[in-house]
C-alpha cells in the first residue's frame, strides 16, 4: 500500500529557481529516500537521511526530516531544465525493508 | 557499478496471451528482487518479493498465479504475466538489493512498457 503523499502533485518553474517538494508518511521509519524519475524511464536514487538525521545536502539537493511530523522536503536549488522529471518519496520502516512510495512530483524547469 | 538490466524495454501483445520479462542485476548478486507496477502519472506500486530460491511474496491484492515469479539465480528474476488482458498494461519496474550492501540500497531496472492490445 502507498504510504506517503506528496505535495504538489505537480510543480511548474523557471529555471534558476528553487523548488520544494514535500512529502508525508504514515508509520515509524528507518530511513526515508528521495528517486528521481525521468518520463518512461526507471528511478534514480538521489539521496537517503537516516531517522535520526534531520538534514542532508548533496549538490543542489537538501533534504530534511522531521519524524515528529512525519514529513521530508526535497529542496532543489538553482534548478535547470534537466531537472525536469517526477519525484518521489519512498520509506523504509522498522519492521521491514521494502521501499514504499509516496505519490510523486511531477516537475517541470522552463528555460 | 550496481547496475540493474530488464529485458524486454517494451512489448506489445495480443489478450490473452502471456508475456515474460527478465530483470538482471549485472554486477552484483541479489537474494531479493522487487517488482513494481506503475500506472501513468501514477507512484510505483509494490506487486512482489521475489526471493532467490523460494516463493515470491505477493502484495495483497496481487494474483499469485497471474503474476508469475521465479527467481532461479542470485542475478536474475522473471515476471511472466499469464493471459494478458489490457488492463494489465502498465509500466513494470524491478529493483534488486545487493547482498554485499546495506540493505537499504536498492538499484533499479530501466523499466518495461507492456500495451496489452
Amino acid at each position: 500500500s502507498q504510504q506517503g503523499e506528496e505535495d504538489p502533485q505537480a510543480l511548474s518553474i523557471q529555471e534558476g529557481e528553487n523548488a520544494t517538494m514535500n512529502c508525508s508518511y504514515k508509520t515509524s521509519i528507518n530511513n526515508l529516500q528521495w528517486y528521481r524519475q525521468n518520463s518512461g524511464r526507471g528511478l534514480v536514487h538521489l539521496i537517503l537521511i537516516r531517522s535520526n538525521e534531520r538534514e542532508k545536502h548533496s549538490g543542489r539537493l537538501r533534504v530534511t526530516l522531521d519524524t515528529s511530523k512525519k514529513s521530508s522536503s526535497l529542496l532543489i536549488t538553482a534548478s535547470r531544465a534537466a531537472d525536469t522529471a517526477s519525484y518521489f518519496c519512498a520509506t523504509i520502516n522498522n519492521a521491514g525493508n521494502m521501499l514504499t512510495f509516496g505519490g510523486g512530483t511531477r516537475l517541470m524547469v522552463k528555460p | 557499478g550496481a547496475v540493474v538490466s530488464q529485458h524486454p524495454s517494451r512489448v506489445i501483445c495480443k489478450s490473452g496471451t502471456s508475456v515474460k520479462i527478465e530483470c538482471r542485476s549485472l554486477d552484483f548478486q541479489a537474494t531479493t528482487m522487487f517488482w513494481y507496477r506503475q500506472f501513468p502519472k501514477q507512484s510505483l506500486m509494490l506487486m512482489a518479493t521475489s526471493n532467490e530460491g523460494s516463493k515470491a511474496t505477493y502484495e495483497q491484492g496481487v494474483e499469485k498465479d497471474k503474476f508469475l515469479i521465479n527467481h532461479a539465480s542470485l542475478t536474475l528474476s522473471t515476471l511472466t504475466v499469464t493471459s494478458a488482458h489490457p488492463e494489465d498494461s502498465s509500466f513494470y519496474i524491478c529493483s534488486a538489493r545487493d547482498i554485499g550492501r546495506s540493505t537499504d540500497t536498492q538499484y533499479f531496472g530501466p523499466g518495461t512498457r507492456l500495451t496489452v492490445l
